[in-house]
């Protein structure tokens, strides 16, 4: 099946710097990539979708100058968390929508703990 | 708002027995209802997506089924095995292709 790798997995930074993840698919071209992030117990709730291309679409509450996206190619996808604060602390996963498949592919990657201090 | 529920939040299933939860969705607007598998430090796989009242689906020991007229499905494992172990999400798509995602079930399978 198709792949989705993110780096790094796990993260720690102090309050003030930036981080940035990247979001890969590995054997497929995709041109909407979704990022989400998950505190603990409770949903995953979707930030925001990027389109190669263009500009990201954030979700409402979501603040598009402090989570950067950058979806520069078919294959990867980038979400820098600016000026990071200890609520920025949370589990980001990102999907990939495969080009050949219909609106049910999507693949995710591993997640990338954050972890701000 | 929309709302997804999972129960129950966690469950604690002995090795051999067959167990089961709930996803909770919107009964408007439904397009489709999938479940994810997703075990710690790995990416969610998914398992089913449903998009017709009264689907039923099945892989291996792992099947669900499908309400959409009273928004619910379960999704049920028979004598589950430790590899079952993990939280098994469900998510909701509406008819504008929204997904909007439960809290999952975290199912731990004792030996």
């Amino acid at each position: 099946g198709a792949v989705v790798s993110q780096h790094p997995s796990r993260v720690i930074c102090k309050s003030g710097t930036s981080v940035k993840i990247e979001c890969r698919s590995l054997d497929f071209q995709a041109t909407t990539m979704f990022w989400y992030r998950q505190f603990p117990k409770q949903s995953l709730m979707l930030m925001a979708t990027s389109n190669e291309g263009s500009k990201a679409t954030y979700e409402q509450g979501v603040e598009k100058d402090k989570f950067l996206i950058n979806h520069a190619s078919l294959t990867l996808s980038t979400l820098t968390v600016t000026s990071a604060h200890p609520e920025d602390s949370s589990f980001y996963i990102c999907s990939a929508r495969d080009l050949a498949g219909g609106v049910h592919e999507q693949y995710f990657g591993p997640g990338t703990r954050l972890t701000v201090t | 708002i929309l709302n997804v529920e999972q129960s129950p939040q966690s469950l604690h299933v002995q090795e051999g027995d067959s167990t089961n939860f709930t996803c909770s969705f919107p009964s408007s607007n439904f397009y489709a209802l999938h479940w994810y598998r997703w075990e710690t430090a790995k990416s969610p796989e998914a398992l089913f997506v449903m998009t017709l009242n009264g689907d039923e689906k099945k892989k291996g020991r792992i099947s669900a089924t499908l309400n959409t007229k009273e928004g619910y499905s379960y999704l049920y494992i028979k004598g589950s095995q430790p590899e079952d172990s993990a939280t098994y999400l469900c998510a909701f798509r509406d008819s504008n292709y929204q997904l909007i995602w439960g809290a999952g079930t975290k199912l731990i399978i004792k030996p």
